[in-house]
């Protein structure tokens, strides 16, 4: 069975500051690795989705890496800002299989 | 596009009731959706996927008599849960998957989850 683990499970930073979330999973044999983000009381917004094959995806101020062989993924959120704080979830996905395991999550804060 | 609409938002009532959630593609038909729970500072466990036009699969652990799965058509599935009690208090999340050629390769697309309180 998939185990996905977050650390930290909250994360307080002042405004302008980077953040790294990490991301480990336990088997290997991942199709891909997705990352959320979770707004209180709402459902998910996909932020980025990683295939197995690649090692990093951008978007504006997110980057998400992922190595296969030890596990990880990480993401890093550049120039922090208020707005971003929410709970920031990752999700993989093993090849043969249909269904997401997710983190419990990275509660992240930017204070003003 | 992609959208995902989940109704209620917010429901509380009192134990022994049924409830009914609805999970709707807007401009997209899903094929499959998928119904997770969710409790406090814990990640989305997967309660059940269905497949429109057939019985749902659920997960281990899940009672399918209790919680009901119905996706009768390309853009609705429900999820009833049956003679609700406190311990069944918890934020359920629906996500769809488009259909057609490739479809096992789609993303899910999430709802906006629903807030059940059984008193």
């Amino acid at each position: 069975k998939q185990e996905v683990t977050q650390i930290p499970a909250a994360l307080s930073v002042p405004e302008g500051e980077n953040l790294v979330l990490n991301c480990s999973f336990t088997d290997s044999a991942i199709y891909n690795l997705q990352w959320f983000r979770q707004d209180p009381g709402k459902g998910l917004t996909s932020l980025l989705l990683i295939q197995s094959s690649q090692r990093e995806q951008t978007s504006g101020r997110l980057n998400a890496s992922l190595d296969k062989s030890s596990g990880r993924s990480t993401l890093y959120i550049a120039a922090s800002q208020p707005g971003d704080s929410a709970t920031y979830l990752c999700a993989v996905r093993l090849v043969g299989d249909y269904k997401l395991s997710f983190g419990a999550g990275t509660t992240v804060t930017v204070r003003a | 596009g992609a959208v995902v609409s989940q109704h209620p938002s917010w429901v509380i009532c009192k134990s022994g009731t049924s409830v009914k959630i609805e999970c709707r593609s807007l401009d997209f038909q899903a094929t499959t959706m998928f119904w997770y729970r969710q409790f406090p500072k814990q990640s989305l466990m997967l309660m059940a996927t269905s497949n429109e036009g057939s019985k749902a699969t659920y997960e281990q652990g899940v009672e399918k008599d209790k919680f009901l799965i119905n996706h009768a058509s390309l853009t609705l599935s429900t999820l009833t849960v049956t003679s609700a009690h406190p311990e069944d208090s918890s934020f359920y999340i629906c996500s769809a998957r488009v259909g057609g050629t490739g479809a096992a390769n789609q993303p899910q697309h999430f709802g906006d989850g629903t807030r059940l309180s059984i008193l």
